[in-house]
């Protein structure tokens, strides 16, 4: 069964330092990769999205892929604490027919 | 741009009782629509998606059933709630199938009782 792993935390994070949130997947022919933010009692919200191996810059924000490692990372830089929430890493499987996986989140707390 | 609105926000219903939850989407044209559900402290579970009016797929079988009666409308019905229907219910839309960028609604909080 095609899985999509994240440590459930809670990640506590210094403000101002890096958050680093991480995310393996078992379907190796994945093509597309995303990053949700999902405050409490909300819904999510798509923060990042990555397609070829390497870094993705966007703001404050990094994503990395490895596909041969089968796996996908979200970088905070210069956490603040409006970034705690529950980040989701998403998976788009090789077989379009199949939708795509969410992992279970990652809860991040940053420390004031 | 492009917009959903899903509504109620929260709902509390007895077992046993029907349910009705509406989704519409604004600024596109033939999105692709899904039903989710986030029960506490699990991931989201995938219950039904359509890919164009009338056309609806079921993921997990259950007392749940969806409808798309017109292009940016997405109903999701039961006849008879179970308590394990309580959850937290999100509509969402993607441009297309291989694209599955998902832009989610705001999500209905159900209780049932």
């Amino acid at each position: 069964q095609k899985e999509v792993e994240q440590n459930s935390g809670p990640l506590s994070v210094p403000e101002g330092a890096i958050a680093s949130l991480n995310c393996t997947y078992s379907d190796r022919g994945s093509q597309s990769f995303f990053w949700y933010r999902q405050y409490s009692g909300k819904s999510p919200e798509l923060i990042m999205f990555i397609y070829s191996n390497g870094d993705k810059e966007d703001g404050r924000f990094t994503a990395q892929l490895n596909k041969a490692s089968q796996y996908v990372s979200l970088l905070i830089r210069d956490s603040q604490p409006s970034d705690s929430a529950t980040y989701l890493c998403a998976v788009n499987p090789l077989n379009r027919d199949d939708k795509i996986i969410f992992g279970k989140g990652t809860r991040l707390h940053i420390l004031p | 741009s492009q917009t959903i609105h899903q509504w109620p926000a929260t709902l509390v219903q007895p077992v046993g009782s029907p349910l009705s939850l509406e989704c519409t989407v604004e600024g596109t044209s033939n999105p692709n629509l899904y039903w989710y559900r986030q029960a506490a402290g699990r991931g989201l579970q995938l219950l039904f998606y359509s890919v164009g009016i009338g056309q609806i797929s079921s993921e997990v079988p259950q007392n749940l059933s969806a409808s798309r009666p017109q292009d940016r409308q997405f109903i999701l019905s039961s006849k008879k709630l179970l308590l394990s229907d309580s959850g937290f219910y999100l509509c969402a839309w993607s441009i297309t199938k291989a694209n599955e960028k998902l832009f989610f609604g705001s999500g209905t909080q159900l209780s049932v009782l």
